[in-house]
């Protein structure tokens, strides 16, 4: 069975620059995975960031940025404000129609 | 504006059956594939069904496979969830979203707010 992997969390300075990754248990990230991003705060629903590997989803600000790096996809947010603490979670479609979301990133900004 | 909103949450037994729902406006509901994903209180999100813009083909994650289909009404603009033979770790918010495109590949771009579903004795 396949698992989509992320850290467990992560702390960065405001201002600072910090980038989350999204890889494959066994196997490479590749755009055709459709590399998704979302930002979740406690009792409120995902908020798309990221889409198609790199595409910002409506009103997100460009500050959030999303790539291949190496086998993985990978979300930056450079500059970061104390509103972005929050979990961050990724989802490859593996195809045969299956998805599978990451176990999410928590993000410290202090 | 574009909406989701599920409907049909609530406590069942375990063993029994629930089907929630989604009516979505704001655009057009035949011109997208939907996806069904859950999240247990403090845990993480899981997949856990995927339709095409027809129907026509229909994706399930292992966990609920064989007991859990999703299913649509474009004629009503509602994408539905029927859960039969619930257990205890059913248990979870379940989130409506729509896909980017029409096909299930195109991963979920716009979310309702979630239902939830508690199983329990």
């Amino acid at each position: 069975q396949t698992v989509v992997t992320q850290e467990p969390s992560f702390s960065v300075s405001p201002g600072g620059t910090v980038t989350f990754t999204c890889g494959l248990s066994s196997g490479s990230v590749s755009t055709s995975f459709n590399p998704t991003w979302y930002q979740q705060t406690p009792g409120q629903a995902p908020r798309t960031l990221i889409y198609s590997t790199n595409t910002r989803s409506s009103g997100v600000p460009d500050r959030f940025s999303g790539s291949i790096l190496g086998n993985k996809a990978a979300l930056t947010i450079t500059g970061a404000q104390t509103d972005d603490e929050s979990d961050y979670y990724c989802v490859l479609y593996l195809g045969s129609g299956i998805s599978v979301f990451g176990g999410g990133t928590k993000l410290t900004v202090l | 504006q574009v909406q989701l909103v599920e409907s049909g949450g609530g406590v069942v037994q375990p063993g029994r059956s629930l089907r929630v729902s989604c009516a979505v406006s704001g655009f057009t509901f035949s011109d997208y594939a939907f996806h069904w994903v859950r999240q247990t209180s403090g845990k993480g999100l899981e997949w856990v069904a995927a339709i095409a813009y027809d129907g026509n083909s229909k994706y399930h994650a292992d966990s609920v496979k064989g007991r859990f289909t999703i299913s649509r009404d474009n004629s009503k603009n509602t994408l539905y969830l029927q859960m039969n033979s619930l257990r205890a770790e059913d248990t979870a918010v379940y989130y409506c979203a729509r896909s980017y495109g029409a096909l299930v590949g195109p991963t979920p771009t716009v979310w309702g707010q979630g239902t939830l579903v508690t199983v329990s004795s």
